[in-house]
């Protein structure tokens, strides 16, 4: 069964900590996605990855920063961590052009104290 | 930015019932995404189509590219298909990446 996981599905880090959230697909897709997602606001893209060592911000990329070294791992963080940074992160992956659907992953609700 | 409008946004039914959940957007796509989110859990892809209507089980998407709405159906409804309905849409800056509608919570009670 193919997969997106993430590291973690929950995770409490205090203000001002370096935070790493990992995601690793088995399905060789060129596509990776990190999302966050608050109520009333729906997902939104914070940064995406079209090929190893590639990336592209999203629509609210302040205070994170992404690495792709591997095609399969696309990692997100949160260099000084904020209590505004709570929230559900979501990493999805797709095949090229995304014209064959998206999979996305269990989430990892962070919660910053 | 293609702005995706979802209606209802909270949905509460009694099992049986036929269920219709709406999505439009304003600019023209080449495909359209319909997924699922369960309470705690990550986000399934139900549908993606990009004209007339596809069905998997007791779920039936339709999409109107002229009118620029989809509509995702639910048959007989059950009290697992208790989830949140999300409708995505590419991208106008990119087709890989999506756009997300805000939504529907659906509730139904046995």
């Amino acid at each position: 069964d193919v997969k997106v996981t993430q590291s973690s599905r929950y995770l409490v880090k205090r203000t001002g900590e370096k935070v790493f959230l990992e995601c690793v697909q088995d399905m060789d897709h060129e596509n990776m996605f990190w999302y966050r997602q608050d109520p009333g606001l729906g997902l939104r893209l914070i940064y995406f990855s079209y090929d190893v060592k590639m990336k592209e911000k999203g629509d609210i990329p302040e205070g994170y920063s992404v690495s792709r070294e591997k095609k399969e791992r696309f990692s997100l963080i949160l260099e000084s961590a904020s209590t505004n940074q709570t929230s559900m992160y979501l990493c999805a992956s797709s095949a090229w052009g995304g014209l064959y659907g998206y999979t996305f992953g269990s989430g990892t609700r962070l919660t910053v104290v | 930015k293609n702005e995706v409008e979802q209606s209802p946004q909270n949905l509460t039914a009694q099992e049986g019932e036929f269920i219709t959940i709406n999505c439009s957007y304003s600019v023209g796509i080449s495909a359209l995404h319909w997924l699922q989110q369960h309470p705690g859990g990550g986000i399934v892809s139900l549908f993606m189509l990009s004209s007339g209507k596809k069905k998997h089980g007791r779920l039936i998407a339709t999409i109107n590219i002229q009118e620029k709405h989809s509509s995702l159906h639910i048959t007989a409804s059950h009290p697992r298909d208790s989830a949140v309905y999300i409708c995505a849409v590419p991208h106008p800056q990119g087709a890989q990446k999506l756009v997300f509608g805000q939504g529907t919570r659906l509730t139904i009670n046995p």
